[in-house]
């Protein structure tokens, strides 16, 4: 069964202070693997897109990085507009998205 | 970048009644759209596959009579919750693929109170 887990549920953090967010994966056909931000009452905002095991992309204060079971997004010296509720999604064959719980970042002053 | 919105961006209705949810891609066309609903502080699930000229595709345990979706054209699809009772109040978010199906543009969503 497909299945995509993130962790931690919810993190804070200092200003400043580097952290990184997991996402677990196990998905029959993966054709990629997706970083959203999602604000409070908004639709998901596109971050990242990896494709294939070992693939780094960085944006700012972001890097993702993919390998065959899990992705990691790090965030470096954050600041507290970067907090927000993150989602990992898997897209498969037939190009339906699969997201998980997303973790919940405040990252304070 | 590729824009799709959602009318209208939160509806309160009374139980029993049915809600229209508009889904349009404004600077491209849509052959596909997905509909997802997201519950308080948890994730995007998805509802159903809208597939323009032909009947959507639903994922195990999403009531079809209940969740009506049409794709009318190459820029619209609807979601229409016939019915409504108090447990379909969520977060209803749309999204539609980019050029090569790839990447995914999603509305900005529409609340949905049913009192």
């Amino acid at each position: 069964e497909d299945q995509v887990t993130q962790s931690p549920e919810a993190l804070r953090l200092q200003e400043g202070e580097s952290s990184s967010l997991n996402c677990s994966y196990t998905v029959s056909g993966l054709r990629g693997l997706f970083w959203y931000r999602q604000d409070p009452g908004k639709g998901p905002e596109f971050l990242f897109t990896l494709y294939s095991a070992g693939e780094e992309k960085e944006k700012e204060r972001l890097k993702a990085t993919l390998t065959k079971k899990e992705s990691f997004l790090h965030i470096t010296a954050p600041k507290p507009e970067d907090s927000a509720t993150y989602l990992c999604a898997v897209q498969r064959a037939g190009n339906q998205f699969y997201f998980g719980t997303g973790t919940s970042l405040t990252v304070i002053p | 970048g590729a824009v799709v919105s959602q009318h209208p961006s939160w509806v309160i209705c009374k139980s029993g009644t049915s809600v229209k949810i508009e889904c349009r891609s404004l600077d491209f066309q849509a052959t596909t759209m997905f509909w997802y609903r997201q519950f308080p502080k948890q994730s995007l699930m998805l509802m159903a596959t809208s597939n323009e000229g032909s009947k959507a595709t639903y994922e195990q345990g999403v009531e079809k009579d209940k969740f009506l979706i049409n794709h009318a054209s190459l820029t619209l699809s609807t979601l229409t919750v016939t019915s409504a009772h108090p447990e379909d109040s969520s977060f209803y978010i749309c999204s539609a693929p980019g050029t090569g199906g790839y990447e995914q543009f999603f509305g900005p969503g529409t609340r949905l109170t049913v009192l």
